[in-house]
């Protein structure tokens, strides 16, 4: 069985540009969560959607959006980006329950110059 | 708020030594505790977890222990392979955080032959 996919699996952005990453769930998970790892620091947690509502949000600008589509895949937007966004962008699937085992994907390494 | 202090790395071990990594925490909830494991260039990998106190997760020769009444959740391994080099990171999850993980910083294990 496919795990949790992401993509791209590296991308290159410039300071104010836009970027679009996405994710897509294991196969029955309806729970998608979004969360940031820079380098050397455990990952911090962005947003939770889950049935295609957001039903969390961690302390992140408002620069920062996401969104669950039918298939429950899900998109994260970081929009006018700044080189403190450089960072493992980590998506994880979960079933249902929000205390259901989170399983998390490879991960998009966004790089801003 | 909550929040997950682990031992600052990194831990260089022989193989077979005794691993010990340790891990408190502070929630004003019932929080489930997680161990994950990061090897290089990858995602996180769910090691073991625990979600009330005095319950022990293993998986893999590791061990943990949900102790409440020194809020830790310290992490061990008798005998220790090259193959465990990687990051480890400890987290909670807390009905109060909709279940979202909150990450420790991370501690490095490099294993020699």
């Amino acid at each position: 069985d496919a795990g949790v996919t992401q993509s791209p699996t590296h991308l290159i952005k410039t300071r104010g540009q836009h970027v679009t990453l996405r994710c897509s769930p294991i196969s029955g998970h309806k729970s998608v969560s979004w969360y940031q790892q820079v380098l050397g620091q455990g990952p911090q947690f962005i947003f939770q959607y889950y049935e295609k509502e957001e039903r969390g949000r961690g302390n992140f600008p408002d620069r920062f959006s996401a969104r669950q589509f039918p298939n429950y895949s899900s998109e994260l937007n970081v929009n006018a980006l700044l080189l403190g966004d450089s960072a493992l962008y980590l998506c994880a699937s979960s079933l249902v329950r929000q205390r259901d085992e989170q399983f998390f994907g490879p991960g998009t390494r966004l790089t801003v110059l | 708020g909550d929040s997950v202090t682990q031992m600052e790395g990194p831990v260089t071990l022989s193989e077979e030594a005794f691993l010990t990594i340790n891990c408190t925490y502070t929630a004003t909830g019932y929080p489930s505790l997680f161990w994950y494991v990061q090897y290089p260039g990858e995602g996180l990998q769910l090691l073991l977890k625990a979600t009330k106190a005095d319950d022990k997760g293993s998986n893999k020769g590791f061990e943990a222990t949900y102790r409440k009444e020194t809020t830790s959740f310290h992490l061990e391994k008798g005998s220790v392979q090259v193959s465990d080099s990687a990051v480890y990171f400890c987290a909670l999850s807390d009905r109060g955080s909709q279940g979202n993980l909150i990450f420790g910083k991370g501690t490095k294990l490099s294993v020699k032959p």
